[in-house]
């Protein structure tokens, strides 16, 4: 049962313009959500995190999007640039404030993120 | 800067091997992990350390186990190695407690090849 999903495999984009990577969960016990960038040959570099008291938060280019009714979180870059190449996992944590999850990490299966010069 | 230094980034073993991959921190992080990396499955969580000699059982723990003697050091163990093990491996670092609202950092992996 996939309780973190990223539907799109693959998207590309043109340099300067915004990439939307989007990711929907199905577990209602999730509170904290991240997002991950990861270029191949080497590990995930973690990016950006969100916590479920939050609806938005803002790092320089890239903004982090929660619509916890919707129970989907999204990820902007703007303006997006061919470093940004790479596949991009969204992970979310259940029971991140207490519980006995031990903050152990849920991944969706990746969107591979191509920007064009 | 996180540093978590993984042995070996490729691997090749036979099947029926014993297989260690080693996994060590210089950040004094209370929490460490070891995930896999398979196309289409995105990371999926082996074992989990939250403290020396602690361990718990992630979500495919089967065919594998794992020992943390030291805080710095987390080793992931193949008993007898089969050829579904053929994956990219990935130790993961968690400061704090081990439910506190903090990013995992990740090493750079090993690409394990099972013959």
């Amino acid at each position: 049962d996939q309780q973190v999903k990223q539907n799109s495999p693959s998207l590309s984009v043109q340099e300067g313009r915004i990439s939307i990577l989007n990711c929907d969960y199905t577990n209602s016990m999730f509170d904290y959500f991240l997002w991950y960038k990861k270029y191949p040959a080497e590990g995930p570099t973690f990016l950006i995190s969100i916590s479920s008291i939050k609806d938005k938060n803002e790092d320089g280019r890239f903004t982090v999007f929660l619509n916890k009714s919707a129970k989907h979180l999204s990820l902007h870059i703007v303006p997006s640039q061919p470093g940004d190449s790479a596949v991009y996992f969204c992970a979310a944590v259940a029971g991140a404030f207490g519980g006995t999850s031990y903050g152990k990490l849920t991944f969706g299966q990746g969107t591979i993120l191509t920007v064009h010069p | 800067d996180v540093k978590v230094t993984q042995s070996s980034r490729y691997l090749v073993k036979r099947t029926g091997e014993k297989v260690f991959l080693e996994c060590v921190q210089d950040m004094d992080h209370e929490n460490m992990f070891w995930y896999r990396q398979d196309p289409g499955l995105g990371l999926r969580l082996i074992y989990f350390s939250y403290d020396v000699k602690m361990k718990e059982k992630g979500d495919i723990p089967e065919g594998y186990s794992v020992s943390r003697e030291k805080k710095e050091r987390f080793s992931l163990i193949l008993e007898s190695a089969s050829t579904n093990q053929t994956s990219m491996y990935l130790c993961a670092i968690k400061k704090g407690r081990a439910y506190s609202n903090q990013p995992q950092h990740f090493g750079d992996g090993t690409r394990l090849s099972i013959l």
